[in-house]
């Protein structure tokens, strides 16, 4: 049962263009999100962040939404660039929670 | 500042062996997390330490793994006897407490084991 849900396990998008990954969550008592970028043979590293009391989070070519009726959470990078190319996931946690659940990943592709 | 280490970076190790795989967590973080990442898929959550405490190992195989984080030293993931179906990347996150300014985790790179 995955509380953290990444439908889409690729995407593929133009230099300088718009990348949306998109994360679905289940668990109402998650409240507060973090996207985590990972290269190949690397560790896998943070990105950015947002909490539930907000519903935008921007940092650079980086901006995160959140709509906590919907229970989504998306990750919007612009422009995009050849080096954005790694797997992103999209990780949550509750307030009473111990550790972050997170979700399968989503290849991103930017293509030059 | 040395961020989440961890070693071996790549560890071969035949059926029935045993494996350890450490992590050191970033200067300043008492809590240590382990992940496991299978071939095309996600992070899976395995087992959430303090010092000389296992706080949450609800996400580890019942047999064969155990982990510790003694009060010195590394956080230690053993595999006793392993088979080839624990071959996988093995993370190592580490955090302050949750209420600290920029709460969130540091990863390791990574210990790739590869069952033979």
């Amino acid at each position: 049962d995955q509380q953290v849900k990444q439908n889409s396990p690729s995407l593929s998008v133009q230099e300088g263009r718009i990348s949306i990954l998109n994360c679905d969550y289940t668990n109402s008592m998650f409240d507060y999100f973090l996207w985590y970028k990972k290269y190949p043979a690397e560790g896998p590293t943070f990105l950015i962040s947002i909490s539930s009391i907000k519903d935008k989070n921007e940092d650079g070519r980086f901006t995160v939404f959140l709509n906590k009726s919907a229970k989504h959470l998306s990750l919007h990078i612009v422009p995009s660039q050849p080096g954005d190319s790694a797997v992103y996931f999209c990780a949550a946690e509750d307030n009473y929670g111990q550790n972050f659940v997170f979700g399968p990943g989503t290849r991103l592709s930017v293509l030059p | 500042n040395a961020g989440v280490m961890q070693n071996p970076r790549h560890l071969v190790r035949r059926r029935g062996q045993e494996a350890r795989l450490r992590c050191s967590p970033m200067k300043g973080h008492s809590h240590v997390y382990w992940y496991r990442q299978l071939p095309e898929e996600g992070l899976k959550f395995m087992v959430y330490l303090q010092k000389e405490n296992i706080i949450d190992e609800s996400g580890m195989p019942k047999e064969r793994f155990s982990a510790e984080f003694p009060k010195e030293g590394p956080s230690i993931l053993r595999i006793q006897q392993v088979v080839r179906g624990d071959s996988a990347a093995y993370f190592c996150a580490s955090s302050p407490p949750r209420d600290s300014l920029g709460y969130g985790y540091t990863f390791g790179s990574g210990t790739r084991l590869t069952v033979v």
